[in-house]
């Protein structure tokens, strides 16, 4: 089974600039999560999909972030305009349905450098 | 706010001995209880959960939860170099499906 996968596995720009990211989860897993994590600190969650609704954006910067996932599958998350303050790893996870249980499956992350 | 406190370390211990690692959460109403690892430069990987108070076992890993004091532990045993790495603590928010993690914890084993 492929696991989550993520591109680009690195991105380096200048702030005020944009950038987007894709991401494809485990075939079949209806939750998606796209997490940030900055250098010595964990992932924070930014926003959360079931299938291609919003369950959960509290955390999203929404004057700079935006994501979405048309189809209920891949997911992009842009950024527009990029701060220093943005540099970090961004993760892709996903899980089956969301469930209490449930383990989050991470994709390899892109790392991101603003200049 | 919702936080889990992790001790940043590095803890180090020598190859063989046991690694403790702890973590406490301030959300009382929490249910499940993850620990990640992540070697540096990857992306974090499930060790275990547990949604129980006491002990679970797999392997060379124990994970503790004692909800009433709000801390929740793991313990690996025959500690190994490849055990190096950092150690994530995600605690499962009540009434939401999100998790909120720890800073982590460095770990190194020597040889």
């Amino acid at each position: 089974e492929a696991g989550v996968a993520q591109s680009p596995r690195y991105k380096i720009i200048e702030k005020r600039q944009s950038v987007a990211f894709w991401c494809n989860p485990i075939s079949g897993h209806a939750t998606l999560y796209w997490y940030q994590q900055i250098l010595g600190q964990g992932p924070k969650l930014l926003i959360q999909f079931q299938n291609n609704g919003v369950v959960d954006d509290s955390q999203l910067p929404k004057d700079r972030f935006s994501a979405e996932r048309l189809k209920g599958v891949d997911s992009t998350l842009k950024i527009q305009p990029a701060k220093l303050e943005d540099s970090a790893v961004y993760l892709c996870a996903s899980s089956p349905r969301g469930g209490p249980g449930e383990t989050q499956y991470f994709g390899p992350g892109t790392r991101l450098l603003v200049l | 706010q919702k936080e889990v406190e992790q001790n940043s370390g590095p803890l180090s211990v020598p190859e063989g001995a046991i690694a403790s690692l702890n973590c406490t959460y301030s959300d009382r109403g929490s249910q499940s209880f993850f620990w990640y690892r992540q070697y540096s430069g990857k992306s974090p990987e499930l060790i275990m959960f547990i949604y129980s108070n006491g002990d679970k076992e797999d392997g060379r890993f124990t994970a503790q939860l004692n909800k009433a004091s709000q801390y929740v532990s793991l313990l690996i045993r025959d500690s190994q170099p490849s055990d190096s790495a950092t150690y994530l603590c995600a605690v499962r928010v009540s009434g939401y499906n999100k998790l909120i993690f720890g800073a982590g914890t460095r770990l190194a084993v020597h040889p």
